[in-house]
Order: C-alpha cells, then sequence, then structure tokens
C-alpha cells in the first residue's frame, strides 16, 4: 500500500512565526486531504487539494502530484493552531478510495 | 452546519467485556467510514461502507469485531471481547461518495482495564 510520512514529527513555535510541514507519499494518488487535530481529538479538515495551490485565511497547501508531495504553510501562527496536522492519501482499493493517513506533525504554538 | 454524531464520548470497559459505538454521518452522505486512532499515531481505517455494504474491513479483527450499517444510515461498531490493545480512539467519519471530502465526528475514547 501506499507510504505516507510527515515531516517535521514535532515543531514548537512561537506566537506570530511562519512554518512549513511537509507531506511525501510513495506513490500515485487520487486526492490529499490536510487535517488539524485539535487538543480534544476533533479532526478538521483543512483543504482537500489533489493539485495545486489553494488559501484559507493564514493556511495554503500546495500538492506537486507528479513529485508526489504536499506542503501546508501557515503564516502569523497563533495558540489556537496547536494540534496534529496529519496529511491522508488516497488510493483506490477494491473500486473505491481509500483514505491513508500520515504519522502527523504535532505543533505546539507559545505565546 | 451538519455533523458527524457519535457516542459514548467515553468508554471505560474490563477487558473481556462487550463494547459497542454509535455513529450517525451526515444526512445524504454514501460513505461512512470507522477509524481507529491510537494515542501518537495516525488514525488507521477499520471499516468502509457504502450504502449498507461493506467495501473495505481489511483491517477489522473479524475473530473480536463486528460493524453494521442497517438501511444505509447510522452505523454500529462493537467489539467482543475487548482487549486491552484496544484502547483507542474510535473515529467516525462520512463523505457525500467515495473520494469526497470527509467529515469526522468527535471520536469515542475506549479504555480496557
Amino acid at each position: 500500500g501506499i507510504q505516507v510520512e510527515q515531516s517535521p514529527p514535532d515543531l514548537i513555535l512561537q506566537e506570530g512565526a511562519n512554518s512549513t510541514l511537509r507531506c511525501n507519499f510513495s506513490d500515485s494518488v487520487n486526492n490529499l486531504q490536510w487535517f488539524h487535530q485539535n487538543p480534544w481529538g476533533q479532526l478538521i479538515n483543512l483543504f482537500y487539494i489533489p493539485s495545486g495551490t489553494k488559501q484559507n485565511g493564514r493556511l495554503s497547501a500546495t500538492t506537486v502530484a507528479t513529485e508526489r508531495y504536499s506542503l501546508l504553510y501557515i503564516s502569523s501562527s497563533q495558540t489556537t493552531d496547536s494540534g496534529v496536522y496529519f496529511c491522508a492519501v488516497e488510493e483506490i482499493s477494491g473500486g473505491y478510495n481509500k483514505l491513508i493517513f500520515g504519522a502527523g506533525t504535532r505543533l505546539a504554538v507559545h505565546p | 452546519e451538519a455533523e458527524v454524531a457519535q457516542s459514548p464520548r467515553y468508554k471505560i470497559t474490563e477487558k473481556s467485556q462487550a463494547v459497542a459505538f454509535w455513529c450517525d454521518p451526515i444526512s445524504g452522505h454514501a460513505t461512512l467510514y470507522w477509524y481507529r486512532q491510537i494515542l501518537g499515531q495516525g488514525p488507521e481505517l477499520l471499516v468502509q461502507f457504502q450504502d449498507e455494504s461493506v467495501v473495505d474491513d481489511s483491517q477489522l479483527p473479524k475473530d473480536r469485531s463486528s460493524a453494521e450499517r442497517l438501511k444505509g444510515v447510522d452505523s454500529t461498531l462493537k467489539i467482543q471481547p475487548a482487549e486491552l490493545g484496544d484502547s483507542a480512539m474510535y473515529l467516525c467519519a462520512s463523505s457525500l461518495v467515495s473520494g469526497n471530502t470527509i467529515y469526522f465526528g468527535e471520536g469515542s475514547w475506549l479504555t480496557v482495564v
């Protein structure tokens, strides 16, 4: 199956700093999604991004499918950005799309 | 805004007992997923439904677990007997169809003692 690797595994930022999270995947995928898991465990979909670039406020994401990676940019980080960021890629399995998650990047933003 | 509902939020059970989790997906979503997330790891797919049919249950320990989605709406995940290694968060998610944006519920935390 597809392997998904995220880096860095842990990241500590001072409020206001910018950061880039990376997701590498081992094979061609139909799609890619970025999620944020808050400290209470809730997973929120940030981006649905098979290719190209999308922006939502202080967050933006770029996927280069031909080179098998995606980047999540966080600008002017806030303490509420803390949590775990997951990249998940879709592979076709038995005719259906199956979402495979990476191990995540744990982000702590300090005031 | 429509949400995926799950219950219970927290469950503590003794080893060898039975436990069940319930999920109500967003109305109209044909695809329903159950994931297990062990602390410090990413979610792992246990079972995926397309309407009422199971399309993937390759990671579900079928000797002790079962999942059903009667009438293609809400779903129940059952574990019996529970083992210490089952301690994890169980996440339900849904999407309009397979391959679309996926929405997660708040999760059910299971502790087996």
